[in-house]
């Protein structure tokens, strides 16, 4: 069964503590991997997807990277207005057939203490 | 501005009366999905469109019915609500085949806070 498993649930950093977030899956036929960030009571809101292992994005304070089992999401001297849920999700082309299908994890709730 | 737009924000309802939350985008994205976002199961597809009159099942699809008869609205339909429907409620959208400059990334709504009493 495909699984996306996202760690830690929850993070707490210092304000310019640096750190990062991870997001395992095991999957068949991966056609992507992708990072959103959600802010309380809103959408989820698109940062970045990785489509081969060794790839990077970076955006700000965030750099995403992937490998064949995991993708992190690097936080650099994070800043309170990057808490957050960041969500991760994987989409694969099922070997039975049928359209893409897109995965997500439960999250990781980030939060950036002054 | 590109967005998606999802009708009602909050909604409370009683057991069985019919309901309809409306979802358009207007980025002429072919993709449209929902989803539903309970604490600690994450993000969950109810149902998803390819395109005008495609639709088919996501993960977790009884209770609900979907159309699309225009490529930019995807309505949601609860025929019947139960309280197990109370949950958060995500439109998403996307390019089915994304050219240059583009990427399969979801543009989501704002949500829609139903709760079935």
């Amino acid at each position: 069964e495909d699984q996306v498993t996202q760690s830690p649930e929850a993070l707490r950093l210092q304000e310019g503590e640096s750190s990062s977030l991870n997001c395992s899956y095991t999957v068949s036929g991966l056609r992507g991997l992708f990072w959103y960030r959600q802010d309380p009571g809103k959408g989820p809101e698109f940062l970045f997807t990785l489509y081969s292992a060794g790839e990077e994005k970076e955006k700000e304070r965030l750099k995403a990277t992937l490998t064949k089992k995991e993708s992190f999401l690097h936080i650099t001297a994070p800043k309170p207005e990057d808490s957050a849920t960041y969500l991760c999700a994987v989409r694969i082309l099922p070997f039975s057939g049928g359209y893409q299908k897109v995965t997500f994890g439960t999250g990781t709730k980030l939060q950036v203490i002054p | 501005e590109a967005q998606v737009t999802q009708n009602p924000r909050y909604l409370i309802t009683v057991t069985g009366k019919k309901l309809t939350v409306t979802c358009s985008q207007n980025m002429n994205h072919e993709y449209m999905s929902w989803y539903r976002q309970d604490p600690g199961l994450g993000l969950r597809q109810i149902y998803y469109s390819m395109n005008v009159e495609v639709t088919d099942k996501g993960d977790v699809p009884e209770g609900y019915k979907v159309s699309r008869k225009e490529k930019r609205n995807f309505p949601l339909i609860l025929e019947s609500p139960s309280p197990n429907q109370t949950s958060l409620y995500f439109c998403a959208s996307s390019f089915l085949n994304p050219g240059r400059g583009h990427n399969y990334g979801y543009t989501f709504g704002s949500g829609t806070r139903l709760t079935v009493v």
